[in-house]
């Protein structure tokens, strides 16, 4: 039972165009969203996150979007450069409940 | 000045054997956790342990024993290993019911 749900295993961008990564999930209860980049075998950093109450939240080149009424997520990163390219893993959480599901991560590589 | 740190990196195993994961975190935080992130790819959370308390178990198999010596550091001790173990597992922590977590490294466990 896959509560969020990353259904583009990979993308590939051009550097400096935008990449867009995308998210659903299917627990209404679900406040707080996340997300986090990860590079061959190191662990996931934290990028950007934003709560239920808002729409957008930006942070230098990325950009969160939440539709609550479509249950979907998406992170926005303009311009891309090369040292975006990583799995970018999209995580939901409910009420603080310190547990975090996790999508299964979108492979995004950015071309030089 | 590492934050989230794990010991082994790296974990080749027989099956049948009894193996120990370190972790341990510098940033003060009073939450920990273990994920596993299987072979396909996804990372779900195991155990949470909040002011060397267990808060989190999900439905893991008793032959995974999470121990909390005190608030900085959260082991993983698994007995009886099995081919299925075969994963990387990330440590993470976090401020109590601060929903950012910051993870480790990952440890891979390799079970033959």
């Amino acid at each position: 039972d896959q509560q969020v749900k990353q259904n583009s295993p990979s993308l590939s961008v051009q550097e400096g165009r935008i990449s867009i990564l995308n998210c659903d999930y299917t627990n209404s209860m679900f406040d707080y969203f996340l997300w986090y980049k990860k590079y061959p075998a190191e662990g996931p950093t934290f990028l950007i996150s934003i709560s239920s109450i808002k729409d957008k939240n930006e942070d230098g080149r990325f950009t969160v979007f939440l539709n609550k009424s479509a249950k979907h997520l998406s992170l926005h990163i303009v311009p891309s450069q090369p040292g975006d390219s990583a799995v970018y893993f999209c995580a939901a959480n409910r009420g603080s409940n310190y547990k975090l599901t996790f999508g299964k991560g979108t492979l995004l590589t950015v071309n030089p | 000045d590492t934050a989230v740190s794990q010991t082994p990196k790296y974990l080749v195993t027989q099956m049948g054997n009894d193996k120990s994961i370190k972790c341990e975190q510098n940033l003060g935080h009073d939450t920990m956790y273990w994920y596993k992130q299987d072979s396909k790819k996804f990372l779900k959370i195991m155990f949470s342990y909040n002011n060397k308390e267990l808060i989190i178990n999900e439905t893991v198999p008793n032959r995974f024993s999470p121990k909390s010596p005190d608030k900085a550091h959260l082991n993983l001790h698994i007995n009886s290993l099995e081919l299925g173990d075969s994963a990387v597992y990330f440590c993470a922590s976090s401020q109590a019911r601060v929903t950012v977590q910051f993870f480790g490294p990952g440890t891979r466990l390799t079970v033959l």
